[in-house]
Order: C-alpha cells, then structure tokens, then sequence
C-alpha cells in the first residue's frame, strides 16, 4: 500500500492564481481531512470528509473549496492564492472518523508570492 | 469547537532523562486523544493515543496519562534518546468525533 499521496510536494504560485494539490489514498479509508500546519500554530482543520459525496469546513475553510466523489480522492482547490495562504498542507485520513489514527500525506509546501 | 493548549513549545533535555509535555482541552465530550510526531522535513506519525475511558496507556519508553475531570492529558517518554527530537503534538477529538483540533506543537531535542 502507499498509503496517503500527495502532490505536488513543493508549489509557487502569484497572487490571484487557482490550483488543486490532489490527495489519494488506497487503504479505503472512509474519513479524509485537509490542514494547514503554518509555524506556532500546530495543524489546523481546513476541510474533512466522512466519506464520498459529503464534505464539511473545519477550522479555517475559507479560501479553499473540496470535493469527494470517490473514496480514494480528496482534492483542496485554492481559487484565488494570497500571501496568507503561504503553508504546508497536509492531506489525512481514517478508517473510522477523527476519533481513529489520523495517517499522514507527506505534505505540500506551498510559496504564493 | 474545542480549544487545545500544549506547553512547553520548546523542551531540551539529557540524553537518558525524562521528558513530560501537557495538554489542556475544553469540550468535556472529547473522547480521543492521540500524540503525534513530526520529524524536521517529515509528515506527522502517531505514537501512542487514549481514549476517554483509560487512565494510562504505556508502550516501551512512552506513555500517556489522561485525567478526564481535569481535562489534561500529557506525554512522558523515559530514557530520552537522541533520535526521540522531533516536534510533538497532542490532538483531541471534537465531541462529534470529525474534528480533530492539535496543540501548537512541542519541540524536543535530546541532547547526546
């Protein structure tokens, strides 16, 4: 199994600009969840799935949008990139909710100038 | 939502000493509580978790205490060692149980 995959692993992007940082998993986990990790502030909640066709906001949604029509895919669209969303992204998931072992992707750094 | 504080952000200690981290929650309803650690440059890895009816779990060198009335959990790894430095970071479940909200992170570094 290779788990949870992200890309890419490293983005620069200018203002303004859209783009997706796609997530797979393979090990059929119901739960997926997206965070941002900026220094100080630990992980933060920005989108979460319970499983194909529903997806609900976390901590700090907006400027992000997501969508989960497979169990395996779990895409973060930024539409418009600001300076504040300068980060590493984490892509996570679970066989049984956020009360299971959260498995990591290897993140995305990602630079809007 | 629930509300997560960890202390301290910065811990170093002598190789072979014991190192303690602690969390706060808010939302008496949390129920899961899990540590993770982040080495430089990696993505987080869970280490050891409790859940609200468990006083204390110990695998090897690390174990967990949860004190529900309190509503503190904490980390203690023994006989620190030099590849235990990593950030650590605690999490609780929201009462839901599709939330997770982490600590701002611990960064220990064992000293050789």
């Amino acid at each position: 199994n290779a788990g949870v995959t992200q890309t890419p692993k490293f983005q620069v992007l200018k203002t303004g600009q859209s783009m997706t940082l796609q997530c797979a998993q393979d090990m059929n986990h119901e739960y997926m969840s997206w965070y941002r990790q900026d220094p100080g502030m630990g992980l933060r909640l920005i989108h979460y799935s319970v499983g194909a066709g529903i997806t609900d906001q976390g901590e700090v949604p907006n400027g992000y949008n997501v969508s989960r029509s497979t169990t395996e895919d779990f895409p973060l669209r930024l539409l418009s990139a600001a300076p504040s969303q300068t980060s590493v992204y984490f892509c996570a998931s679970s066989y049984g909710g956020a009360d299971t072992e959260a498995f990591f992707g290897q993140g995305t750094r990602l630079t809007v100038v | 939502g629930e509300n997560v504080e960890q202390h301290p952000s910065t811990l170093s200690v002598q190789e072979g000493d014991s190192a303690v981290i602690k969390c706060t929650y808010s939302d008496s309803a949390s129920n899961y509580f899990p540590w993770y650690k982040q080495e430089l440059g990696k993505r987080p890895q869970l280490i050891i978790d409790i859940r609200s009816n468990v006083g204390e779990k110990k695998d090897q060198r690390i174990a967990v205490t949860l004190n529900k009335t309190a509503k503190h959990f904490s980390l203690h790894i023994t006989e620190t060692q030099p590849e235990d430095s990593a950030v650590y970071f605690c999490a609780a479940s929201s009462n839901t149980g599709n939330q997770f909200y982490f600590g701002t992170g611990t960064s220990l570094t064992v000293i050789p």
